[in-house]
Formats: C-alpha cells, sequence, structure tokens
C-alpha cells in the first residue's frame, strides 16, 4: 500500500497570504495524484488531477506540482473560502489512498 | 447538474449488517467507474471500494475484504455497498464517488454508526 503523509498538519495563514501544502508517496506514484478540498459538513471537492491539472471550474489561485513522490499544492492568495481540510489522494496502485489532510486555518 | 444522494446509513450493533445505496442523475451512469469512500469521526478520507463501469472489476480496501460487497444496477442508476460483520471502527460517513479513480462528484454521505 502507498501511504502519503501531508505536511504541515495545520497550516495558519491569514487571507492574502500564500498557502504552500506538502504531500509525499512511500513510493513512486508518477503524477497520479489529485488534491480535494473539504470543508465541514460538505463533501469533497476535487481541485486538481494527476499532480497539476486543475479540476473544472477550480480557480487559477489553485495549482499543484510535483511527481514521483513529492508534490505541493499551492495557494496563491488565500480567500476567506479556502480556509478547509485539504487532501491528496494517490491512483497509481490500488489500494487507492489518501494523505491525513492539512487543516488551513485562520 | 450531476447527483448523488446515499441512502440506507444508520445505528446498528457490531457483527449487524447494512446495505448503502447511492442514486445517481443527470448524468450517464453505466460510463463511470464509481467507488464508496468514507470518512470516520475526527480521521481523514478512506477509500472503501470500486466498481468497473460494468461491474467486472471490484476493488476493496483490505480492512473490508470479505465483509463488504460493492455492486451496481446500471438499468436503476444505482450504486450499492452491502456491509456485513461490522466493526466499531467502521463507523463513518459513507460518500458514493464518481470516477474513474480520481472523484469528480460526491455525494453528501450517509451515517452509519456501530454500537451497541
Amino acid at each position: 500500500e502507498i501511504v502519503l503523509t501531508q505536511s504541515p498538519a495545520t497550516l495558519s495563514l491569514s487571507p492574502g497570504e500564500r498557502a504552500t501544502l506538502s504531500c509525499r508517496a512511500s513510493q513512486s506514484v508518477r503524477s497520479y495524484l489529485a488534491w480535494y478540498q473539504q470543508k465541514p459538513g460538505q463533501p469533497p471537492r476535487l481541485l486538481i488531477y494527476d499532480a497539476s491539472n486543475r479540476a473544472t471550474g477550480i480557480p487559477a489561485r489553485f495549482s499543484g506540482s510535483g511527481s514521483g513522490t513529492d508534490f505541493t499544492l499551492t495557494i496563491s492568495s488565500l480567500e476567506p473560502e479556502d480556509f478547509a481540510v485539504y487532501y491528496c489522494q494517490q491512483r497509481s496502485t490500488w489500494p487507492l489512498t489518501f494523505g491525513g489532510g492539512t487543516k488551513v486555518e485562520i | 447538474e450531476v447527483q448523488l444522494v446515499e441512502s440506507g446509513g444508520g445505528l446498528v450493533q457490531p457483527g449487524g449488517s447494512l446495505r448503502l445505496s447511492c442514486a445517481a442523475s443527470a448524468f450517464t451512469f453505466s460510463n463511470y467507474r464509481m467507488s464508496w469512500v468514507r470518512r470516520a469521526p475526527g480521521k481523514g478520507l478512506e477509500w472503501v471500494a470500486d466498481i468497473q463501469k460494468d461491474g467486472s472489476e471490484k476493488y476493496y480496501v483490505d480492512s473490508v475484504k470479505g465483509r463488504f460487497t460493492i455492486s451496481r444496477d446500471n438499468a436503476k442508476n444505482s450504486l450499492y455497498l452491502q456491509m456485513n460483520s461490522l466493526r466499531a471502527e467502521d463507523a463513518a460517513v459513507y460518500y458514493c464517488a464518481r470516477g474513474p479513480l480520481y472523484f469528480d462528484s460526491w455525494g453528501h454521505g450517509t451515517l452509519v454508526t456501530v454500537s451497541s
């Protein structure tokens, strides 16, 4: 099983600041990595797929990079609605796995 | 707009069974792999099971193999999860999610509580 480790667990920032979230895989997932956002009481929302492709309707302030074992989600300038939990997920190998999440808080 | 609506959750005793359903609409259900993903209280997301478009392939996380069965009825635009021998650690919100392998649409989830 591929283990995805996200860091930091919590990121405390202010609106307008840049957020950098990390996801490290226990073995290579090539570029088969996605990022999701989840707010309380809501289902997850797909932000990024295949490491760097924005999903439909996702604002340009969200960007993804990386390949192999190290990946980054960057939010260039935090909006109030961006404070949430973010998860990475790999589809390279069964079982599909998620990271433990990073909470972005004010 | 794509809609996925889960049902069938509830309170069940350890060792009991539940069958979750997911009703899909506004897309061609038979063209998509589908999965169940869960989130236990205070924990992160965990993928549970996946089924190919025609039901010919199924995959499970190790912790549910032999206890849970994923299935679908393309004529009814519905996805199912039969959960047997439930354990306390299976308690979670269960989401139906549209694939393939990344999840671009999700239901709002159904809560499964396992307690005596």
